[in-house]
């Protein structure tokens, strides 16, 4: 897995969007970028992930830069529930292990 | 639908005395498992992993094992419990489809672990 680099901490006002970001400035060619959280006291849950394009689901858009080696996951609207420690990963697919972080601890604030 | 099940929630446990956690898939069938801990406001650290009934990894030199004796059910155990043991132990599982995982990881709801 390539190392990546996360702030320990954000804040994020309530309706506004998250903008958390990544650096795996390691990264190789064929490793993906994933993104979960952890809302205290339960198991990390998956949100997105992507090689080099850009990505978007339900729950939130995964932006990778052009040389991949940062990336920023975007919460479009962040409410009180989105509170949790995210963590960025940057492994093989397939890989048979993830080695999370410390994560970020984002909190959102009403 | 996949999921995963985790019990027990919480656990106290005398110092010397066993473990035995359990953790099940339905739904997905040669799965790859896991098992990792987290200790109090720390990040998780992987302990196992297995690819097949029988066969286990082990990442970090420790007082714990595991096992697979069927294609969906990891055990994590103990002989002799450490106060160190303590945290939050989360089983997982993932899926090979060949090209990318495509959901990655999915993450049972954790034992909580205290060793006293």
């Amino acid at each position: 897995d390539a190392k990546t680099t996360q702030p320990p901490s954000m804040d994020c006002a309530e309706g506004r969007a998250a903008n958390l970001p990544c650096n795996h400035s390691t990264i190789s060619g064929n490793e993906y970028v994933y993104w979960y959280r952890q809302i205290h006291s339960q198991g990390p849950q998956y949100i997105i992930h992507g090689l080099k394009n850009n990505e978007t689901n339900e729950m939130a858009s995964l932006i990778i830069t052009e040389d991949r080696k940062s990336s920023t996951l975007i919460l479009p609207h962040a409410t009180l529930r989105d509170t949790a420690v995210y963590y960025c990963i940057a492994t093989l697919s397939g890989t048979y292990k993830y080695i999370f972080g410390t994560g970020t601890r984002l909190k959102v604030l009403a | 639908s996949q999921t995963i099940h985790q019990w027990p929630a919480t656990l106290v446990q005398p110092v010397g005395s066993p473990l035995s956690l359990e953790c099940t898939v339905e739904g997905t069938s040669n799965p790859n498992l896991y098992w990792y801990r987290q200790a109090a406001g720390r990040g998780l650290q992987l302990l196992f992993y297995s690819v097949g009934i029988g066969q286990i990894s082990s990442e970090v030199p420790q007082n714990l094992s595991a096992s697979r004796p069927q294609d969906r059910q990891f055990i994590l155990s103990s002989k002799k419990l450490l106060l160190s043991d303590s945290g939050f132990y989360l089983c997982a599982w993932s899926v090979w489809t060949g090209r990318s995982t495509n959901y990655g990881y999915t993450f049972g709801s954790g034992t909580r672990l205290t060793v006293v």
